[in-house]
This record gives structure tokens, sequence and C-alpha cells, in this order.
């Protein structure tokens, strides 16, 4: 079985540019979140997608990022514009369903100069 | 208060040791609490998970839950250099349907030879 899949797998840009990561999770996978992992910290929950639609997104910084999962299968998270404090790895995972294992991708890692 | 703690590290234990990691955790509703390995550059990886109070072994790994005190904790027996990494505590809040992950900062482990 083929796991979650992302891209691009690292990526420099300089502060004010945009940005955008893709996401295709495991097959059949109804659940599909995206995370920032800061170095040093643990994983935190940008947004959380149940098919196409989202469930949550209380810590998205609405004002600079977005996401869609428009055919509820794979997904793009965007910033725009980007800040120095956006450096971080962007971990997306999916689940069967909402109460299921989660699966995490490679992570993509952002580093903004 | 932190929703979930951890103690960063490094914890350093000799090969063969038992490695002891710990975690508090605030919310006293929260019901699920996972264990996750981080590789350094690499994605989480579910290593246990724990529902109800006591113990729960597979393999060299113990996880240990106690609601009353809000703590759990993972016992790695006979550690091994390749059990050198990030552990992270994970806690399931919400309600079913809805629910997110919630991570600690993370211990780093490190196994010597």
């Amino acid at each position: 079985e083929a796991g979650v899949a992302q891209s691009p797998r690292y990526k420099i840009i300089e502060k004010r540019q945009s940005v955008a990561f893709w996401c295709n999770p495991i097959s059949g996978h109804a659940t599909l979140y995206w995370y920032q992992q800061i170095l040093g910290q643990g994983p935190k929950l940008l947004i959380q997608f149940q098919n196409n639609g989202v469930v949550d997104d209380s810590q998205l910084p609405k004002d600079r990022f977005s996401a869609e999962r428009l055919k509820g299968v794979d997904s793009t998270l965007k910033i725009q514009p980007a800040k120095l404090e956006d450096s971080a790895v962007y971990l997306c995972a999916s689940s069967f369903d909402r109460d299921s294992e989660q699966f995490f991708g490679p992570g993509t890692r952002l580093t903004v100069l | 208060q932190k929703e979930v703690e951890q103690n960063s590290g490094p914890l350093s234990v000799p090969e063969g040791a038992i490695a002891s990691l710990n975690c508090t955790y605030s919310d006293r509703g929260s019901q699920s609490f996972f264990w996750y390995r981080q590789y350094s550059g690499k994605s989480p990886e579910l290593i246990m998970s724990i529902y109800s109070n006591g113990d729960k072994e597979d393999g060299r790994f113990t996880a240990q839950l106690n609601k009353a005190s809000q703590y759990v904790s993972l016992l790695i027996r006979d550690s091994q250099p390749s059990d050198s990494a990030t552990y992270l505590c994970a806690v399931r809040k919400g309600y079913t349907g809805f629910q997110k992950l919630v991570f600690g900062t993370g211990t780093r482990l490190l196994v010597s030879p």
C-alpha cells in the first residue's frame, strides 16, 4: 500500500513570496490533515478535511494560509505572503476516518529567508 | 499551561537499559493517548496507543496510563542505539467525529552503545 505522498520535499523562498505544497493521501482515506512542525516542537494541526469539507481550521492563520481539497482526494496548502516564522516542516497526514490512526507523509521542509 | 508536556531531554541511556519517557496532559476529559517516534529528518510514526488505565505492552515497549494523575509514560526495555529518536506524546481531544491530536514537544532519546 502506498503511503502519503508530499511534494516538494524542500523549498527555499524569500519572505513575502508565495509557496504551495501538495499532498496525496493513502487511497481510501477520507480524512486529511496538515500539520506545521517548527524545529524543536511537536506537530501543530493547521487544518483537517473530511472528504472535501473542512472539519477544523481553528489554528490556520487565515490571513496568509489557505488550503483546499476540491475533489476529496489530494490537497494543496498555500502560504501567501510567507514570513520568516513560517520556516518549518509541513506534514500531511491521512486516516481512514476521523477516529482512526493517522499516517504521516515525509513532509516538506520550508525555509523562508 | 501547555496541553501536553514533555521533558525535551536529551535522555541518555546505555544500550540494554530501560528508557523511561514521561508525559502529562491538562485536559482531564482526554480519552486516547499515543506515542510517536520521530527519527531526525523523518515524519512521526505511531508506536503505541493506550486508552485505559494501566499498562499496555508491545514487544520491548510498554505504555502506562494514569488518568487520575493525567500522566502517560513509555518504557523501552533493552534499549538499542536504533531507538535513538525523538518520542512524541499525543493526546486526542474532542468527541467522536470531531477529534484532533495535540502533540507535546517531544523527548529526545539517545542510546549509547
